[in-house]
């Protein structure tokens, strides 16, 4: 009963190092979405897939790349990190990309650039 | 372009008394609201939505919420909190369609309010 997956759970990058958070669901949903939370900011919507084989910005896209793997996999990828992307990462799925579809997040990347 | 404000980001009470979250939003459509919890260390839950129909909307963990059409808002309430309830709770809102025609469930969310429950 997995859920929504997150790895790796916590990581320390240099400024300018690459990285791939891995997120992963088992819910057979079709929509997936990237958040990034900041103190007093809420969540924000990084990038959004609605279904395999699309993906859309969302709010804050500047400064990483996302890849839909197949439909249970969803990436996003740091291509030179920067101290200001510090912050938690939370991955979430919804059976479709409808606004009434319940969000299922997962545990969350905490990452920090240094 | 909507905009959700948490009126309190911090609210400690003592156990077994009410509790009132407060949420503000602003939208120059329809919307759906969501109030979400967050345990230390978790991802977030879905406490309850309102999509349509009556106002009050109960959730999980004998939470309520009553959507305020006239006043934008949407509080959270709960009628006598337990030690379990400390978390982090974030309001969210979402347009009914989204831009073009589509809807692809974008949530705009509080900044979040920790509610701390006392011995």
């Amino acid at each position: 009963n997995a859920g929504v997956t997150q790895t790796p759970k916590f990581q320390v990058l240099k400024t300018g190092q690459s990285m791939t958070l891995q997120c992963a669901q088992d819910m057979n949903h079709n929509s997936m979405y990237w958040y990034r939370q900041d103190p007093g900011m809420g969540l924000r919507l990084i990038y959004y897939s609605a279904s395999e084989g699309t993906t859309d910005k969302g709010e804050v896209p500047n400064g990483y790349n996302v890849s839909r793997l197949n439909k249970r996999e969803f990436s996003l990828r740091l291509e030179s990190a920067a101290p200001s992307q510090t912050s938690v990462y939370f991955c979430a799925s919804s059976l479709l990309a409808g606004p009434s579809y319940e969000q299922y997040f997962g545990p969350g990347t905490r990452l920090t650039v240094t | 372009a909507q905009s959700v404000t948490q009126l309190d980001s911090q609210v400690p009470v003592f156990e077994e008394a009410p509790v009132e979250l407060r949420c503000n939003y602003s939208s120059s459509v329809s919307v759906y609201l969501f109030w979400y919890v967050q345990y230390p260390n978790q991802g977030l839950q879905l406490l309850l939505k309102y999509l349509s129909g009556s106002t009050l909307v109960k959730g999980i963990n004998g939470f309520e919420a009553e959507f305020n059409k006239s006043q934008t808002s949407f509080h959270l309430r709960k009628p006598s909190v337990h030690i379990s309830d400390t978390a982090e709770y974030f309001c969210a809102v979402s347009d009914k369609m989204g831009a073009g025609g589509t809807s692809y469930g974008k949530l705009t969310f509080g900044q979040g309010t920790i509610l701390t429950v006392h011995p």
